[in-house]
């Protein structure tokens, strides 16, 4: 789904590194998630946001951090990469609207390698 | 907090016979039961979904079905085809936006 973009869409980086993923929507939902994905362990939420003002910790918040900059965009912090975030990290919108549907459009994903 | 877990993690059919996986959810509040599936190297796209008042739901050769007493759904694909070959996740919601998954199934179709 072109109206979900993630950005980069590979990075490799080592160790202790500060990384940021973002990911931007022209679907003009409000609400945006943070999942891992990593083999057998399905899709993990790492983050959510309801609207701008709302950021919401999900199961495997510990290392990341979020930052909601306007309606259309949701970036993840790594602060300090450790090899074990080794993993396909996707974002994710849904609506809220009058037309509520809890459908979410996840974006292409990005793959992380922490060396 | 809620807890899906998903059966089996890999599944293989022959063209053309039926597939069915299985997913087991914890919080009796639950209400919202979608399922996704995930093409290789592609992004999860949902494909079929369903609420706590409905038991079944189909579409095309996709089907859903809900147990609440049971606290299981599952999924049924009908007249399987390579092009069904994925990862399927079923998912369990509150209904106010945030998915639990499953950990995935794989599906292989082999002609």
């Amino acid at each position: 789904d072109a109206d979900v973009t993630q950005t980069p869409r590979n990075r490799i980086t080592k160790t202790g590194k500060r990384i940021m993923l973002e990911c931007s929507q022209t679907k003009g939902h409000d609400r945006m998630y943070w999942y891992r994905q990593d083999p057998g362990l399905g899709l993990r939420l790492i983050y959510y946001s309801f609207d701008v003002k709302d950021i919401n910790k999900g199961e495997i918040s510990d290392g990341y951090s979020v930052s909601r900059q306007a309606q259309a965009k949701f970036s993840l912090s790594l602060e300090s990469a450790i090899p074990n975030q080794t993993a396909l990290y996707f974002c994710a919108t849904s609506d809220s609207g009058l037309f509520y549907k809890e459908t979410q459009y996840f974006g292409p994903g990005t793959r992380l390698l922490v060396l | 907090g809620e807890n899906v877990e998903q059966h089996p993690s890999t599944l293989s059919v022959q063209e053309g016979d039926s597939a069915v996986i299985k997913c087991t959810y914890s919080d009796s509040a639950s209400n919202y039961f979608p399922w996704y599936k995930q093409e290789l190297g592609k992004r999860p796209q949902l494909i079929i979904d369903i609420r706590s008042n409905v038991g079944e739901k189909k579409d095309q050769r996709i089907a859903v079905t809900l147990n609440k007493t049971a606290k299981h759904f599952s999924l049924h694909i009908t007249e399987t085809q390579p092009e069904d070959s994925a990862v399927y996740f079923c998912a369990a919601s509150r209904g106010w936006g945030k998915l639990q998954f499953g950990a995935g199934t794989q599906v292989v179709v082999t002609p």
